[in-house]
């Protein structure tokens, strides 16, 4: 099945490390996704890797991937109150039948940082 | 306006009403897709439309009915809802990809609906 799975709430002191965890199941999936909601906003992009990379690097953003676990993770280094957000990630499926691709995302974790 | 936006924000209805959601993207996608958001469960892909035709719907009620009259506007007309219809409506565009491509979908703000 289609199914991509998260923990549901993570709380970290700000200044600390943030890690957010998503399984996925569809393994020829080209890219992954991770997407930040912040409140009353829809979702906006905030980075994706690449199938055949491992790990990608944007600033306080580290990606890791693993493929033969279908583990995707997403750190935030020096977390700020203003991470504060739901964080889904998501998976492109292909060759669904359709003329477009699209993506499965999961339930979303939010994240708490306490001052 | 620039992005995706959404109308209204906030949508309060009986069971019996007849409402419509609207979405107008300014980014010149040719993909268009809307999405339920409910606590603690994935977003729910509802319907997409490439160049203006529908080309996914995931088994969803027909009390909800899109309506994609041009690249650029998209509708989610509504009626006779249920109390477990209220959620957060999400719209996205996106350019349209084809298989195996990068698909960054933009998103809108939502609407937040509630079925008295």
């Amino acid at each position: 099945g289609e199914d991509v799975e998260q923990s549901l709430f993570l709380s970290v002191r700000e200044g600390d490390s943030s890690v957010i965890n998503c399984t996925y199941t569809d393994s020829s999936s080209t890219y992954l996704y991770w997407y930040k909601q912040e409140p009353g906003a829809g979702l906006q992009l905030l980075t994706y890797i690449f199938s055949n990379m491992d790990m990608k690097q944007d600033q306080r953003l580290t990606v890791l991937l693993n493929k033969k676990d279908k583990h995707l993770s997403l750190r935030i280094a020096d977390t700020q109150t203003g991470d504060s957000a739901i964080y889904f990630c998501a998976e492109s499926l292909q060759n669904y039948g359709g003329a477009t691709n699209k993506l499965i995302f999961g339930t979303g974790t939010l994240l708490a940082v306490q001052p | 306006e620039t992005g995706v936006t959404q109308t209204p924000r906030h949508l309060v209805m009986g069971m019996t009403n007849k409402k419509s959601l609207k979405c107008e993207q300014h980014l010149g996608h040719n993909a268009m897709y809307w999405y339920k958001q409910s606590a603690k469960k994935p977003l729910e892909l509802m319907f997409v439309y490439s160049l203006e035709e529908r080309v996914e719907n995931n088994s969803v009620p027909s009390r909800f009915s899109p309506e994609c009259p041009n690249s650029s506007h998209l509708f989610l007309h509504l009626h006779t809802l249920q109390p477990e219809d209220s959620a957060l409506y999400l719209c996205a565009s996106s350019q349209d990809p084809e298989t195996d491509s990068y698909n960054e979908q933009f998103f809108g703000p939502g609407t937040r609906l509630t079925v008295l």
